[in-house]
């Protein structure tokens, strides 16, 4: 079935430093949603994207709608503490939704 | 407030038994949806629902079973024959026209 891929996996990154990630698919997608996920926590939205090309921002979250609709990127500045979590993508397949594997992101002071 | 509540929040089986865990939202929205999140695993879907009275398996329907009595309802029971039960349950739901999902807060299921 239709499967999202999301890099890097994990990342350590020092208090104050910006980060990125991304998502691919091989295929289009015509919307794409980014989540956070605390420990024994439900997914939090951060961010939907309905269109290519679209950049959208929420705070210090920033995420991008790829040109060729196969892929999005999130990009987070200057990161804090709370931070920390697994952030992974989705989008709209048919009647349900499928998810990326999540990349997981430590903060370290 | 709006949202999905999940309860309960952490939930024990013992062997042979069935147990229901609880989803209801006052969104207004239509879909909902039954997600199961093993360790270090992505989101696998159990069941969803489209509308009243309709439901449709996932991917790792067995073991499993719901019912969609009411719009902002929709119970997951656990059976006995789900013999690897342990998981995180999360239950979502959707808008068509937004295609945003929105999750609760989860249950974890252990088996004592």
């Amino acid at each position: 079935g239709q499967q999202l891929n999301q890099s890097p996996q994990s990342m350590f990154i020092q208090e104050g430093e910006d980060v990125s990630m991304n998502c691919t698919s091989s295929s289009i997608f015509n919307t794409w949603l980014w989540y956070k996920q605390d420990p024994g926590e439900g997914p939090v939205l951060l961010i939907a994207l309905y269109k290519a090309g679209e950049l959208t921002s929420n705070g210090r979250l920033t995420a991008q709608f790829g040109i060729t609709r196969k892929d999005s990127f999130l990009n987070i500045s200057a990161s804090i503490p709370s931070d920390v979590g697994i952030y992974f993508c989705a989008g709209p397949y048919g009647q349900n939704f499928v998810f990326g594997p999540g990349t997981r992101l430590s903060v370290l002071p | 407030d709006g949202g999905i509540t999940q309860s309960p929040k952490y939930l024990f089986r013992k062997e042979g038994q069935n147990v229901t865990l609880s989803c209801e939202q006052n969104l207004n929205h239509d879909a909902m949806y039954w997600y199961r999140q093993d360790p270090g695993q992505g989101l696998r879907l159990i069941y969803y629902s489209q509308i009243v009275n309709d439901f449709q398996k996932g991917d790792i329907a067995e073991g499993y079973s719901v019912s969609r009595e009411k719009k902002e309802s929709f119970p997951l029971t656990v059976t006995s024959a789900q013999k690897n039960p342990t998981a995180f349950y999360l239950c979502a739901s959707s808008i068509a026209a937004d295609i945003k999902l929105f999750f609760g807060s989860g249950t974890q299921l252990s088996v004592l």
